[in-house]
């Protein structure tokens, strides 16, 4: 099992640009989440998906969209890239545990936004 | 207030000292803990859960929850210069899977 993927790991972007931040999961898992990560601020949910089909909004879904049209599969598209979405970004995936459930994180894509 | 506050360190300590790493929330409908570790430039993974109120351990690891004060602990024995990365706690409510996250601390174990 390669676990969860992401794509690219770095990425430069211009202000005004877009962008399309690829996650995939071999693992069957029906729950899917992006997070952005940024420095003392811990992690923030983005949107997340119960399933092909089924998205919903995060904390901080603005400037972001998502789709979900495979189990395996959750892009996350920037539209008219800004400073502030410079961040690490995170895409994950869960599964039930004994007692509660774990959450299976990728590598993460390192955006910067000039 | 934050939901769920962490000191964000870091925490610099000895080879071979105990840490104690901690959590306050505010949400008293949180059930499930968790603890999460992350090495530099690398994504969380699940370090320890438990639910509800009590101690769990896993080797050097002991992860506490005291409920009636709305804090969590995680411990580590004999720390190594491996356990060097930063800790983040989790929690859920339980029903749909969204965990809510502490800012983590970073934690130093020098040789």
């Amino acid at each position: 099992n390669a676990g969860v993927t992401q794509t690219p790991k770095f990425r430069i972007l211009k202000i005004g640009q877009s962008m399309t931040l690829q996650c995939a999961q071999d693992m069957n898992h029906n729950y899917m989440y992006w997070y952005r990560q940024d420095p003392g601020m811990g992690l923030k949910l983005i949107y997340y998906s119960v399933g092909a089909g089924i998205t919903d909004k995060g904390e901080v879904p603005n400037g972001y969209n998502v789709s979900r049209s495979t189990t395996e599969d959750f892009p996350l598209r920037l539209e008219l890239a800004a400073p502030s979405q410079t961040s690490v970004y995170f895409c994950a995936s869960s599964t039930r545990l004994a007692g509660g459930y774990e959450q299976f994180f990728g590598p993460g894509t390192r955006l910067t936004v000039l | 207030q934050k939901e769920v506050e962490q000191d964000p360190g870091p925490l610099s300590v000895p080879e071979g000292a105990i840490v104690s790493l901690n959590c306050t929330y505010s949400n008293s409908a949180f059930q499930y803990f968790m603890w999460y570790r992350q090495y530099s430039r690398k994504g969380p993974e699940l370090l320890m859960y438990t639910y509800s109120s009590g101690n769990k351990e896993d080797g050097r690891f002991t992860a506490q929850v005291d409920k009636s004060s709305k804090y969590i602990s995680l411990f580590i024995r004999d720390s190594q210069p491996s356990d060097s990365a930063t800790y983040l706690c989790a929690m859920w409510e339980g029903g749909f899977q969204k965990l809510v996250f502490g800012t983590g601390t970073r934690l130093l174990v020098s040789p």
